[in-house]
């Protein structure tokens, strides 16, 4: 059985560092073909793909966003980690991990950005 | 970036009857293994989203056969035969063919 979960603060200063983790289960990040993606959705809008990271450590970020964002793994403790600095109250939204094949999704962890 | 077109943006159903949602890339999904790396998601109201449908037409384990996934290229659609009332959400498609990987707008369906 697969599962996701993000943690990480639920609310931040504009210009601070945002770290989420993704814990998950169920799979290896040592596996061929293995992946875990970022995505957010701000409230009451769209998805937004973030970033993703491979078992082979090939990493993929969205373009608008690659100067703020770093996506690490830690194969051992199965946990993907996703940073974004520079923080600003556009960022507020709720941030889930996912199977790089999108078929298993955390259940995201919302995000606020306020002074 | 490949721009996702969906619509309708809101797609009022009356129960029993079908449905169907287009989507639209801005580019061709077909990859050089000969895959289309099309999705479709559904978001019920205060929940994460779940994948129903992969490469454009594969149904995922446990999703209802009254869901459907067509289409090719640069054209896709979804289709439910006869929305029920666990059906009302928004439903986003999504391209894993070419970086970055992008969804459409979403299309809300919601019960007449």
């Amino acid at each position: 059985q697969i599962t996701l979960k993000e943690s990480g603060p639920t609310l931040v200063k504009p210009t601070q560092t945002l770290t989420l983790t993704c814990t998950f289960s169920g799979f290896s990040l040592s596996t061929s073909g293995v992946g875990v993606a970022w995505i957010r959705q701000p409230p009451g809008k769209a998805l937004e793909w973030l970033a993703l990271i491979y078992w082979n450590d090939d990493k993929r970020y969205s373009p608008s966003l690659k100067s703020r964002l770093t996506i690490t793994k830690d194969t051992s403790k199965n946990q993907v980690v996703l940073t974004m600095t520079n923080m600003d109250p556009v960022d507020t939204a709720t941030y889930y991990c996912a199977h790089n094949k999108f078929d298993y999704w955390g259940q995201g962890t919302l995000v606020t950005v306020s002074s | 970036d490949v721009v996702m077109t969906q619509s309708p943006l809101s797609l009022p159903v009356t129960l029993g009857q079908p449905a169907s949602i287009s989507c639209r890339s801005s580019q061709s999904l077909v990859y050089s293994d000969g895959n289309t790396y099309l999705n479709w998601l559904q978001q019920r109201p205060g929940q994460s989203p779940r994948r129903l449908i992969y490469k454009v037409s594969k149904r995922d384990s446990g999703v209802p056969d009254r869901f459907s996934g067509s289409g090719s290229g640069t054209d896709f659609t979804l289709k439910i035969s006869r929305v029920e009332a666990e059906d009302v959400g928004v439903y986003y498609c999504m391209q894993g063919t070419h970086w970055p990987l992008t969804f459409g707008g979403g299309t809300k369906v919601e019960i007449k």
